[in-house]
């Protein structure tokens, strides 16, 4: 099984600012990473597939990249809607489709 | 658009039975593998099984493996989880969510829409 960590568990950070988020893999994940959203109350929303593919309506602040071991979501520049709590989530070796633990996004 | 509608989610006793429903529309059923993910409060999201687009092939979390059973009715449009033998750490938000590929054989195991969710409680 793949475990995801992810990095930090929680980000303190202003509208406008860049955010990175890591998410690291036991075991090389090749490219099959996806990144999701989620706000309270709400089921998760697709992002970022296959490491670096944005997602059908995802603005173009939200970038991915990585491959193997190590990935990262780039927000460019904060909008008040973007804080919220993100996982990954690995396809490569499943089952089980694993997910990360989560980064919360929260507002400094 | 689509639009995926969980329902069955109740409080059951420790040992019991349920069957939750996903109700499924606005695209092509019967072209798309289908998911059950669980979120326990306060957790991250947890995988639970994913049926194939003609139900031949199954898979399930081991944490739920011989307890729990995916199956879809096509000409319902409806995907199912019946789940047995409930333990409280099956207590979650249940959801179904929809394979991103437009074919199964993609391979595109990731979920690019999910319903609302529906609430199962084990509890005595």
């Amino acid at each position: 099984e793949i475990v995801l960590t992810q990095s930090p568990a929680t980000l303190s950070l202003s509208p406008g600012d860049r955010a990175t988020l890591s998410c690291r893999a036991s075991q090389s994940a090749s490219n099959c990473l996806a990144w999701y959203q989620q706000k309270p109350g709400q089921a998760p929303r697709l992002l970022i597939y296959d490491a670096s593919n944005r997602a059908t309506g995802i603005p173009a602040r939200f970038s991915g990249s990585g491959s193997g071991t190590d990935f990262t979501l780039t927000i460019s520049s904060l909008e008040p809607e973007d804080f919220a709590v993100y996982y990954c989530q690995q396809r490569d070796r499943w089952p089980p489709i694993t997910f990360g633990q989560g980064t919360r996004l929260d507002i400094k | 658009q689509v639009q995926l509608v969980e329902s069955g989610g109740s409080v059951v006793q420790p040992g019991r039975s349920l069957r939750l429903s996903c109700a499924a529309s606005g695209f092509t059923f019967s072209n798309c593998g289908m998911h059950w993910v669980r979120q326990a409060p306060g957790k991250g999201p947890e995988w639970v099984a994913v049926i194939s687009h003609d139900g031949r092939e199954k898979y399930y979390a081991d944490s739920v493996r011989g307890r729990f059973t995916i199956s879809r009715d096509e000409s319902k449009n409806t995907l199912y989880l019946q789940m047995n033998s409930l333990r409280t750490e099956d207590t979650a938000v249940y959801f179904c969510a929809k394979d991103l590929g437009i074919t199964w054989s993609e391979g595109q195991r990731y979920f690019d829409h999910w319903g609302q969710g529906t609430l199962v409680t084990v509890s005595s």
